[in-house]
């Protein structure tokens, strides 16, 4: 069956650091392009990184660009989300998803059940 | 950037009705946008891809058109389980973008 989990939220102070997974199963992990998602409390989707499918091309949201980093290890099956200088506005429950297939146009189908990032002095 | 704009924010309506959520973009999109449901707790679910294609196992009575700047999700014989808030997203370009949401009550 296939799954993606994350992991590695927490309460953080502002300016400090953090790492999310996103372990991926049931799938060819490498043939597919992932994402990152977040919702703040209360509040809609914001679309935060993309990693592509095989040319490993990223983009980030300008929100995070030059904070945030997506990368991931294809020998775990695992996406990352390292996220540096956070924010209190970085509050949010961060969902990873993959790409439908078929390329990074046709929808995210294929969601994780969301970790909890609280920055907060 | 490209900016999405849903409408309305709520809607509510009754068993058995029909109601139609619109999305703009800010440019053309061609015919590249997805459609989410996303229920309370829950990760959002994807309704239809490419404007107008549904994903596989979502029922009929969800619908998509448009292409361009204008996008209408359209859903037939509402049902309890609907209710929801059902979000647009553009992927056109990067970064992709989603609408504000737009949340659906049963009356």
């Amino acid at each position: 069956q296939v799954h993606l989990v994350e992991s590695g939220g927490g309460v953080v102070q502002p300016g400090r650091s953090l790492r999310l997974s996103c372990a991926a199963s049931g799938f060819a992990f490498s043939a597919y392009g992932l994402h990152w998602v977040r919702q703040a409390p209360g509040k809609g989707l914001e679309w935060v990184a993309v990693l592509s499918d095989e040319e490993n091309i990223e983009s980030y949201a300008d929100s995070v660009k030059g904070r945030f980093t997506i990368s991931r290890d294809v020998s775990k099956s695992t996406l990352y989300l390292e996220m540096n200088s956070l924010r209190v506005e970085d509050t949010a429950v961060y969902f990873c998803a993959r790409d439908r297939g078929g390329g990074d146009r046709y929808g995210m189908d294929l969601w994780g059940q969301g970790t909890t990032v609280s920055v907060s002095s | 950037d490209i900016q999405m704009t849903q409408s309305p924010s709520l809607v509510s309506a009754s068993v058995g009705d029909s109601l139609t959520i619109t999305c703009r973009a800010s440019q053309d999109i061609s015919k590249w946008l997805a459609w989410y449901q996303q229920k309370p707790g829950k990760a959002p679910k994807l309704l239809i891809y490419a404007a107008s294609t549904l994903q596989s196992g979502v029922p009929s009575r969800f619908s998509g058109s448009g292409s361009g700047t204008d996008f209408t999700l359209t859903i037939t014989s509402l049902q309890p389980g609907d209710v929801a808030t059902y979000y647009c997203q553009q992927a056109n370009s990067f970064p992709f973008t989603f609408g504000q949401g737009t949340r659906l009550d049963i009356k």
